[in-house]
């Protein structure tokens, strides 16, 4: 079948830097993309990865491996703000071309 | 400004009560989306849409109807609502029918749905 898991919860202090794990098993993979959501609000976009390696984008960096399956979002200088869930999401080829999603890591930055 | 919208924001009714929620991209995006969330079952794609007239069941579409009449407008509609369709409904968006490459999904902002 096609899942994908994430660490439910972690913790973090400001100024630190943490990781957020996904592994994934999906059929026709399509690049894996990763998703802020704040308590209430809507998803934003954080970065997409289609090629083995990591992608830096200002504190934000994301890395991928399609060969074992996994990606990691890495995000330093760690501000209050970071608190959120980070979602991770697998684009599957195919005739629904759809996303398969991931519960989501809620992070708590702690002061 | 870009964006999509959804209305109402907050809803409380009652079983039984035919509801219907409404979406808008300015974008000009063709594919568009509905999504349920609930806790420990995160985000559940309810039906899709990839352009004017095409429509799509997702995961989850038993209990929901939609329509797509015109490229910006989506609208979810729940014909006869129950209890088990409280929850957080999102609409999203994305430039390409095909959803691949590094089209990004924009979402609005969620309406809350409580059915009594």
């Amino acid at each position: 079948g096609q899942n994908i898991d994430q660490p439910t919860e972690m913790t973090a202090t400001e100024g630190a830097i943490v990781q957020i794990n996904c592994t994934y098993q999906t059929s026709g993979f399509n690049g894996l993309f990763w998703y802020q959501q704040h308590a209430g609000e809507a998803p934003t976009f954080l970065s997409y990865n289609v090629l083995d390696g990591l992608e830096e984008k200002g504190r934000f960096s994301s890395f991928l491996s399609r060969s074992k399956g996994y990606s990691y979002l890495l995000l330093k200088e760690l501000q209050m703000k970071d608190s959120a869930s980070y979602l991770c999401a697998a684009a599957v080829a195919g005739n629904n071309r759809k996303l398969i999603w991931g519960l989501g890591t809620s992070l708590a930055v702690n002061p | 400004e870009a964006q999509v919208t959804q209305n109402p924001r907050y809803l409380i009714t009652v079983t039984g009560k035919k509801l219907t929620v409404t979406c808008s991209q300015n974008m000009n995006h063709e594919y568009m989306s509905w999504y349920r969330q609930d806790p420990g079952l995160g985000l559940r794609q309810i039906y899709y849409s990839m352009n004017v007239e095409v429509t799509d069941k997702g995961d989850v579409p038993e209990g929901y109807k939609v329509s797509r009449k015109e490229k910006r407008n989506f609208p979810l509609i729940l014909e006869s609502p129950s209890p088990n369709q409280t929850s957080l409904y999102f609409c999203a968006s994305t430039p390409s029918s095909e959803l691949a490459g590094r089209d990004e999904q924009f979402f609005g902002p969620g309406t809350r749905l409580t059915v009594l």
